[in-house]
């Protein structure tokens, strides 16, 4: 079966634009989890989605937001961005969320210049 | 908030050495996940161990779950170049959130 697919793959963005990443999960999982990834702070867990609902939240400002549509797909937001949101964005799809095993996308490469 | 810590940062090898990582919760956990991420890739799902003390096997790989369950490790026999990479542990407290450690990045010399 397809795998998580983040769209897109890379992108350059100026300070104070805003940018959106997507997110497709595998089909029948109900959950997407966000991470951001930076050499310094590892993984860190932005939000989860399931059936539509914003399940958990990380410790991240307000200008980064997520939505999930009814077919599971996820959408990332980021206003206003800043040189230190540059980071890889990876989204998780699993069946059930965090009991669960999580399969990753190949993330979306964030460069804010 | 939860923490989990995860040592050492870096280790490098030479093919066929053992390599050991460790990861400390600071609260108990309900289950913790242990992650490879090949160089340029994406965390893959290696395991998760739920229950106090457990202890599972995948080929040359040994993954233990402290008793008190705020603990765990990752241990490789006769590491490979293959093994490359950085592994992460993830443990789930009392919140239904996945909190990663920084993860350990492993070199295999040839």
């Amino acid at each position: 079966k397809a795998g998580v697919t983040q769209t897109p793959r890379y992108l350059i963005k100026t300070r104070g634009q805003q940018v959106t990443l997507s997110c497709s999960p595998i089909s029948g999982h109900r959950s997407v989890s966000w991470y951001q990834q930076t050499p310094g702070q590892g993984l860190q867990f932005l939000f989860e989605y399931f059936s539509e609902t914003q399940r958990n939240k990380g410790n991240f400002p307000g200008r980064f937001s997520g939505r999930q549509f009814s077919n599971s797909r996820s959408e990332m937001n980021v206003s206003t961005l800043e040189l230190g949101d540059s980071a890889l964005y990876l989204c998780a799809s699993s069946l059930a969320g965090v009991r669960t095993e999580a399969f990753f996308g190949q993330g979306t490469r964030l460069t804010v210049v | 908030g939860q923490q989990v810590m995860q040592i050492p940062q870096y280790q490098h090898v030479q093919e066929g050495e053992d390599f050991t990582t460790y990861c400390n919760s600071s609260t108990t956990l309900s289950n913790i996940q242990w992650y490879k991420q090949r160089p340029g890739g994406h965390p893959v799902f290696l395991i998760q161990l739920v229950k106090s003390g457990e202890v599972k096997k995948q080929k040359r790989l040994t993954f233990q779950f402290g008793e008190a369950k705020k603990n765990s490790s990752l241990h490789i026999t006769a590491t490979q170049t293959t093994d490359v990479g950085t592994y992460f542990c993830a443990g789930q407290g009392g919140s239904e959130k996945l909190v990663f450690g920084k993860g350990t990045k492993l070199t295999v010399n040839p």
